[in-house]
C-alpha cells in the first residue's frame, strides 16, 4: 500500500529565513506529485506539480520553489520567507496517469511566519 | 473553463438527520468528480469519486453522492448525520489533461449538532 509523509508537522520561522518542506511517498513509483497551500482553513491553492524527476510546473509565481530530486521525494523551498507565506502546506500524489486516478494527501505542515 | 462551486459556506444539521452538501461543476468533456473531507489541522481524506456508470456513488463512512448530468451537480449525502461528521468538505473535478490536477471548490463546513 502507498503512504505519504510530510515533515515537519509544524514550523515557526522568522521573516527572511529560508524554508525547506519535504514530502515523500512510499509504495509506488513515478507518481505525480503536488504542493498545495491552504490559507485560513479554506480553499486550496495548487502551487507546483511534478510528473517526473526534475520536472516541475509552477501554477502561481511567488516566493516559493519546488524540486524533485528523487522519484518519490518532493521539496518545497524558499530563500526568504514572507509573512504571506504562512499557511497549511499539503503534499499530494496520484498513483498512475489516468484521469480517473485518485489524488491522496499527506498530513500537512503548518507554517507560521513571524 | 473548468470550475467547481460549493454554494454554501456552512451547513448545519442535527445529529440523526440526513445531510446534503452541494456541489456544481463546469467541465468540457466527461466529468471526473471527487469528494474529500478535512478535519482540523489534518490533510484531506478521500471520500468517493464519480467516474462513470451508476449515478449514485457510495463512499467511506456511510457517505454517498449523486451525480446529475443535466443539473451538472454532484451533491454529497448521508442518511443520518453524526457529530463526528463535523468537518470541512471539498468537492473537486479533474482537469482535462494527463497532469492529474484537480480543481477544488472553496469548501463547505458541516456542523452536526447533538
Amino acid at each position: 500500500s502507498q503512504t505519504i509523509h510530510q515533515w515537519p508537522a509544524t514550523l515557526v520561522q522568522p521573516v527572511g529565513s529560508p524554508l525547506s518542506l519535504e514530502c515523500t511517498v512510499e509504495g509506488t513509483s513515478n507518481p505525480n506529485l503536488y504542493w498545495y497551500r491552504q490559507a485560513a482553513g479554506r480553499g486550496l491553492q495548487l502551487l507546483f506539480y511534478s510528473v517526473g524527476i526534475g520536472q516541475i510546473s509552477s501554477e502561481v509565481p511567488q516566493n516559493l520553489s519546488a524540486s524533485r530530486p528523487q522519484d518519490r521525494q518532493f521539496i518545497l523551498s524558499s530563500k526568504k520567507l514572507l509573512l504571506s507565506d504562512s499557511g497549511f502546506y499539503l503534499c499530494a500524489y496520484t498513483w498512475g496517469r489516468r484521469r480517473t486516478d485518485t489524488q491522496y494527501f499527506g498530513p500537512g505542515t503548518r507554517l507560521t511566519v513571524l | 473553463a473548468q470550475s467547481v462551486a460549493q454554494p454554501e459556506d456552512q451547513v448545519n444539521v442535527a445529529e440523526g438527520n440526513p445531510l446534503t452538501v452541494k456541489c456544481t461543476y463546469s467541465v468540457s468533456g466527461n466529468p471526473y468528480l471527487f469528494w474529500y473531507v478535512q478535519y482540523p489541522n489534518r490533510g484531506l481524506q478521500f471520500l468517493l469519486k464519480y467516474i462513470t456508470g451508476d449515478n449514485l456513488v457510495k463512499g467511506s463512512y456511510g457517505f454517498e453522492a449523486e451525480f446529475n448530468k443535466s443539473q451538472t451537480s454532484f451533491h454529497l449525502k448521508k442518511p443520518s448525520a453524526l457529530v463526528s461528521d463535523s468537518a470541512l468538505y471539498f468537492c473537486a473535478v479533474r482537469v482535462t489533461s494527463n497532469t492529474g490536477k484537480l480543481i477544488f471548490g472553496q469548501g463547505t463546513t458541516l456542523q452536526v449538532k447533538p
